[in-house]
This record gives structure tokens, C-alpha cells and sequence, in this order.
């Protein structure tokens, strides 16, 4: 079964510090990846996506997130989280053939940053 | 541009009466996705709607459904609510539907069932 793992439920940093939020996913080819941030009452905004080609994918707000296939994984990363950054953040994938728009969403990381 | 506007806000219903959830679209978009948010089963894929037709159902029960119209706008229907419905209802938009597009979300409806 597709599925997204997202191990971390919640994570802490001090503002300045760098950050990693990891995701897993399952699935029978690679799929599109996606990683989105929610803050409080809001909808999600897309950070960044991954299709194919270079697997180091920049997005939105300096995050990055790195694809590695032999691990399934798309860690997102951010190298000095600032205090706006205190969001919940969701990692999913797609199908890039099945003809429809449908995400598969992890659980979510729910990051908060110490000033 | 206007993004996705879903309205409303914010409903109170109790146990046993339906909902009905509305999603305007980004301007020229065809597609409209549904998801359910909740705290204990996280983000669900509800049903997704392409130029008046679904495309895609999610695992929900058949008191679950939706429609598109010809403008693109799309609602929701929720019968007979549970307890369990109570949630964060939200809608995403895509140009043509296909998933190397982005998906626009609304701010969603939060939907308290009592």
C-alpha cells in the first residue's frame, strides 16, 4: 500500500539552528513528492516538489529537500530556522500516472522554534 | 488573483442534520480535490472533481459526496453527520489536474458536529 511516514511528531530548535524533518514513503514506482507547511487555521502552501532530475530540490522561504531512492526518502532541511518558521509541516506524494490529483499525506511534523 | 475561497468558515451542526461545504476554485482551474483533517487520521483524500466529473473517491462512506459545476466551483455534501465528521474540510485547486501542477488550498472549513 502507498503510505508517507513522517517519524517526528513534534520537533523543537532554537531560532538559528539548522533543520532536518525527515519523511519515508511507500510506493510502487517514484512517485512526485511534495513537502507543504500549515500554520495555525490556515490551508496548506506548497514548499517545494520534486518530479525528476536533480534530486536536490530548492523551494520557497530558504528550504531545500533532498530525494534519495534508496532510502525512499525526502528529508526537508532548512540551514537557520527563524521564528516565523513554527508551523506544522506535511510531506506527500503523487502519482505521476494515475490521471487524477490525489495526495498521499504523511502525518505531519509539528515544528516549534525557541527564540 | 483571488485564491481558493471556501465557505464557510466555520459550522456548528448537530448529530444527524447534513452539511453542505463550498470550494471556489482559482480562476481557470479545472480540478478541485477534497481532504479531511483531523487530529487522530491527519490529511484524507476525499474525492477529487475534473471538469464536472469525478475522477478519484477516497475510502469515506457514501454519506460523502460532492459535485462540480460548469464554472468549476465544487460542493461538498456530508448526510446524517457523526460526531466523527467533525474536522477541517479543505479544498485544493489545480489548472488542469495533473499532479506536476500545483494544487492551491483554501483556508478550509472547520466543521463541529455536536
Amino acid at each position: 500500500a502507498q503510505s508517507v511516514t513522517q517519524p517526528d511528531i513534534h520537533i523543537t530548535v532554537s531560532e538559528g539552528a539548522s533543520l532536518e524533518l525527515r519523511c519515508n514513503y511507500s510506493y510502487g514506482a517514484t512517485p512526485y513528492l511534495f513537502w507543504y507547511v500549515q500554520s495555525p487555521g490556515q490551508g496548506l502552501q506548497l514548499l517545494l516538489k520534486y518530479f525528476s532530475g536533480d534530486t536536490l530540490v530548492q523551494g520557497i522561504k530558504g528550504f531545500e529537500a533532498e530525494f534519495k531512492r534508496s532510502q525512499s526518502s525526502f528529508n526537508l532541511r532548512k540551514p537557520s530556522v527563524h521564528w516565523s518558521d513554527a508551523a506544522e509541516y506535511f510531506c506527500a506524494v503523487g502519482s505521476p500516472t494515475s490521471g487524477t490529483y490525489k495526495y498521499i499525506f504523511g502525518t505531519g511534523t509539528r515544528l516549534k522554534v525557541l527564540a | 488573483k483571488a485564491g481558493v475561497t471556501q465557505t464557510p468558515r466555520y459550522l456548528i451542526k448537530t448529530r444527524g442534520q447534513q452539511v453542505t461545504l463550498s470550494c471556489s476554485p482559482i480562476s481557470g482551474h479545472r480540478s478541485v480535490s477534497w481532504y479531511q483533517q483531523t487530529p487522530g487520521q491527519g490529511l484524507q483524500f476525499l474525492f477529487e472533481y475534473f471538469s464536472e466529473t469525478q475522477r478519484n473517491k477516497g475510502n469515506f462512506p457514501g454519506r460523502f459526496s460532492g459535485r462540480q459545476f460548469s464554472n468549476s466551483r465544487s460542493e461538498m455534501n456530508v448526510s446524517t453527520l457523526e460526531l466523527g465528521d467533525s474536522a477541517l474540510y479543505l479544498c485544493a485547486s489545480s489548472l488542469v489536474g495533473s499532479m506536476n501542477t500545483e494544487a492551491f488550498f483554501g483556508q478550509g472549513t472547520r466543521l463541529t458536529v455536536v
